[in-house]
């Protein structure tokens, strides 16, 4: 079975600062991996994904995550935090489920951004 | 764009009650999802459905049925409340016809069963 781990409950970076949020996967085949972010009070929203080609993946909002197979991993990154980005994310890996790509969610990464 | 909906943002039930929470989408969708949210927990996905009439367990659905008379709509029932079923829970639409595989998520129920 699939499985995501965020090893990470919270960061805490000031405004202007660089962001990475570590995502790391199990999945014994070519993975589909999906990063959303939870703004207070709302549902989650796409930041982006990957399927495959280019491993250096651009999203909304100014964000990137580079999927890298030796490590397993999914990282998230943006170059400048906004205070807008305070959110909680999650990372998915998704697995075929017969009609869609089902995506088993990791347990989140609360972000904090001082001014 | 694509919205999706929830009957209610909070929600107060007592134990043994059967609740329902419905999810509206309006973008003709054909696949619908309901998850529950707790914290630590992140989400977990506790029925899905690819069609009308149809529906497939998820991770967590002791406890839970469904109902997708309609395509647009999409209900989760808890036939007999419990307050281990205290939670977030959260609706999403995914158009099946392209490899996208984007969810659109609703705004949440917070139900709480006392």
């Amino acid at each position: 079975a699939q499985s995501v781990t965020q090893p990470d409950i919270h960061i805490t970076v000031s405004e202007g600062a660089s962001l990475e949020l570590r995502c790391n996967y199990s999945y014994g085949a070519t993975p589909y991996l999906f990063w959303y972010v939870q703004s207070p009070g709302q549902g989650l929203q796409l930041l982006l994904k990957y399927f495959s080609g280019d491993t250096l993946v651009q999203g909304i909002k100014g964000f990137e995550a580079e999927f890298k197979r030796s490590q397993s991993s999914f990282n998230l990154r943006k170059p400048s935090v906004h205070w807008s980005d305070a959110a909680e994310y999650f990372c998915a890996v998704g697995a075929w489920g017969g009609g869609s790509y089902i995506p088993t969610f990791g347990r989140g990464t609360s972000l904090i951004v001082h001014p | 764009d694509v919205k999706v909906t929830q009957s209610s943002r909070y929600l107060v039930k007592r134990t043994g009650e059967k609740v329902f929470l419905e999810c509206v989408q309006d973008m003709d969708h054909e696949n619908m999802f309901w998850y529950r949210q707790d914290p630590g927990l992140g989400l977990r996905l506790i029925y899905f459905s690819y069609d009308v009439k149809m529906k497939e367990k998820g991770d967590i659905p002791e406890g839970y049925s469904v109902s997708r008379e309609k395509k647009e709509r999409f209900s989760l029932i808890l036939e007999s409340a419990s307050t281990n079923q205290t939670s977030m829970y959260l609706c999403a639409s995914e158009y099946s016809g392209s490899s996208y595989n984007e969810q659109f998520f609703g705004p949440g129920t917070r139900l709480t069963v006392l």
